[in-house]
């Protein structure tokens, strides 16, 4: 079954600093996707990035990147130069293929709390 | 930009009554879905309509229902509420599937049974 994995329940980090956050999937299926959500303490979700699984490229937003390595199945999101801002509760999740053969679902990690610190 | 829309923001119901979550997008989005979060944890699937017309079941559709009303509004229903339904609860849409695009979520409709 696929799963999603983010072993960091709480990070800091210094404001202007990078920092890296860690996800690691599993599925059998060639074919998936891979983003990032921001869920601020107002709680509604922004999505950040996405990284399809036979992109060649490293998805970039921004201050956002994915460092994706394929064969260890990690999809870590990168955000430079914290702010303030970016104080929040990151998930990252998998869209699985449906029994119908389109891509319906979201599987979600149980994310990581970001603290930016001044 | 209303994007994806929730009602209502914040309920309150009694063990064993029933209720409707309403969500409606303008996105002219194809594909809906309803999820839950618990505290600690990530969204789970309740229940998704690929297309107008057609609703399956997600990771946890125990005591829910949902219809797709028309290719904007999904609602979710709880027929007999339990606190163990006690959650935030999520709407979101996207384009078709099969599309990168990602989801879009509403603000969430904070739901507490007592």
């Amino acid at each position: 079954a696929q799963k999603i994995t983010q072993t960091q329940p709480g990070m800091f980090v210094q404001e202007k600093e990078a920092v890296t956050l860690d996800c690691t999937y599993d599925t059998s299926d060639p074919s998936y996707g891979l983003f990032w959500y921001k869920q601020p303490s107002s709680g509604e979700m922004i999505f950040l990035i996405y990284q399809g699984s036979y992109d060649q490229q490293n998805a970039t937003e921004g201050r956002y990147s994915l460092n994706f390595q394929k064969a260890r199945k990690s999809a870590n999101l990168v955000i430079s130069a914290s702010q303030l801002g970016d104080s929040a509760m990151y998930f990252c999740a998998m869209r699985e293929p449906s029994f119908s053969g389109g891509y319906n679902k979201l599987i979600f990690g149980a994310g990581t709390r970001l603290a930016v610190h001044p | 930009n209303a994007g994806v829309t929730q009602t209502p923001k914040f309920q309150v119901l009694k063990t064993g009554q029933s209720m409707t979550l309403q969500c409606a997008q303008d996105m002219n989005h194809n594909s809906m879905y309803w999820y839950r979060q618990d505290p600690g944890m990530g969204l789970r699937l309740i229940y998704y309509s690929a297309s107008e017309g057609t609703t399956d079941k997600g990771e946890v559709p125990n005591g829910y229902n949902v219809s797709r009303l028309n290719k904007r509004e999904f609602s979710l229903r709880l027929e007999s509420a339990a606190p163990s339904q006690t959650s935030v609860y999520f709407c979101a849409s996207s384009e078709s599937p099969g599309s990168p695009q990602p989801q879009h979520f509403g603000d969430g409709t904070r739901l507490s049974i007592l």
